[in-house]
Formats: C-alpha cells, structure tokens, sequence
C-alpha cells in the first residue's frame, strides 16, 4: 500500500522569502503522479502543481517548484516570493498509475501561515 | 458551470439520525471521488464512480454508508444511523477520465457535526 508522509505540521514564512515544504513517500510502483494541493482556509482545495514520475525534470508552475528525488521517494514544494494568500493547509498527494482510478492518496498536511 | 458544488455546506445531526449530502460535479466530468477529512488531517479516499457505476468502495465505507450517482450527473452520500466518529468533512471531487483523471477539482465540502 502506498503512504504519504509530510513531517512539518506547521511553517510560517516572512512575505516575500521563500520556505520549502517536505513531503515523503512510499510505493513499489515506478509510474505514479505526485501532487501538491492548497487548502485555504474555509475554501476549496485546488491542484497547486503535479509531477509524473517518469519526468524526470522538475515541474514548476509560476512562483511555485517541486524538488523530485525518485529514489529518495522525496517531493517537496518551494514557494518563491510568498505572499499572503499563500497562506493555507498544503497536502502531498499520490496517485497510482495502476488501475488508472484517479484515486488520491494524501499526507497528512502543512499548515502555512505567511507574516506580513 | 462555475466548479463542483456540494449541498449542504454545514450539517448538524443527533447520533442516531440519517443524513444525506448531495455532489454536482462539474458537467463535463465523468469521475466523481468522495473523500473524508478529518480535523487536521488528509483527505481519506471513500469512493468514486466512473458515470453511474460505483467502481471501487474504501474499507472505511461501512454499510452504514451508501453513495449513489443514479444518472451520472450528481451524487449522493448518505450516513445512516449516524455516530460521533463521523463527525468531518466529507469531500467531493470531479475530474475527466481522459489523462488518466489527473486533476481533480474539488467541492467545498460538507460539514458534518455529530451531537
């Protein structure tokens, strides 16, 4: 069975500076998506940036990046220039190519609060 | 269509009781994942249908928990007999099939506070 592990409950940042958020993995498999979702407060959750596995480039969107290790099974997030909305609950998630179900699996989340 | 909308935002329910949440996916798409969050914690897979058929049920669905997506549009998940460990978010989400179903769009959840 596959898990997400993301061992910082809570980061805060200045506005403006960059933080880095941890996300860990375990599968057998060799071909899966990751994932970076943003929950803000009261709101919906919605897709921040996705990495398939077979890429081996690291996928960025914007102000936002993602450091892939395949073989560490390590996926983590950099915010660049944070700014007050960024402020929310991030969750890594993994989906399995297998089956092809869409079916999400999550870590347990980071909160994220960004100082003025 | 302005994203997935799910109905009621907030429910408060005595232990014991049945309720029932209702998903409206985006239009278009014809995958439709329910998902439990619990305070502080990641979403939990409960389920997903692929247009009416119920594909795959987790094993924290028990049988009090039934969910339904008659006609392939929007969906249903009822809680009977309700208990205090249900108290969460219940999450709906939507996506294409095609790509895989690789972004989900996500409702705002339904709140469930069981008393």
């Amino acid at each position: 069975a596959q898990t997400v592990t993301q061992s910082q409950p809570e980061m805060s940042v200045q506005e403006a500076e960059t933080v880095t958020l941890s996300c860990t993995y375990d599968t057998s498999e060799s071909n899966y998506y990751l994932f970076w979702y943003k929950q803000p407060p009261s709101r919906q959750m919605i897709l921040v940036i996705r990495q398939e596995a077979y890429k081996q480039q690291n996928a960025t969107e914007n102000r936002f990046s993602v450091n892939f290790q395949k073989a560490a099974k390590s996926f983590s997030l950099k915010i660049s220039d944070s700014q007050l909305g960024d402020t929310a609950m991030y969750f890594c998630a993994f989906m399995s190519y297998s089956g092809n179900t869409g079916k999400l699996i999550f870590g347990q989340g980071t909160t994220l609060q960004v100082k003025p | 269509d302005t994203g997935v909308s799910q109905d009621p935002r907030h429910k408060i329910t005595k232990r014991g009781q049945n309720v029932t949440f209702r998903c409206d996916p985006i239009s278009e798409h014809n995958r439709l994942y329910w998902y439990r969050q619990t305070l502080g914690q990641g979403p939990e897979f409960l389920t997903y249908f692929q247009n009416e058929a119920q594909l795959e049920k987790s094993r924290l669905l028990s049988d009090r928990f039934s969910a339904e997506r008659p006609k392939g549009s929007f969906s249903t998940l009822e809680i009977q007999r309700t208990e205090q460990g249900d108290s969460a978010m219940y999450l709906c989400a939507s996506s294409p099939a095609a790509g895989g179903g690789t972004e989900a769009f996500f409702g705002q959840g339904t709140r469930l506070t069981v008393v």
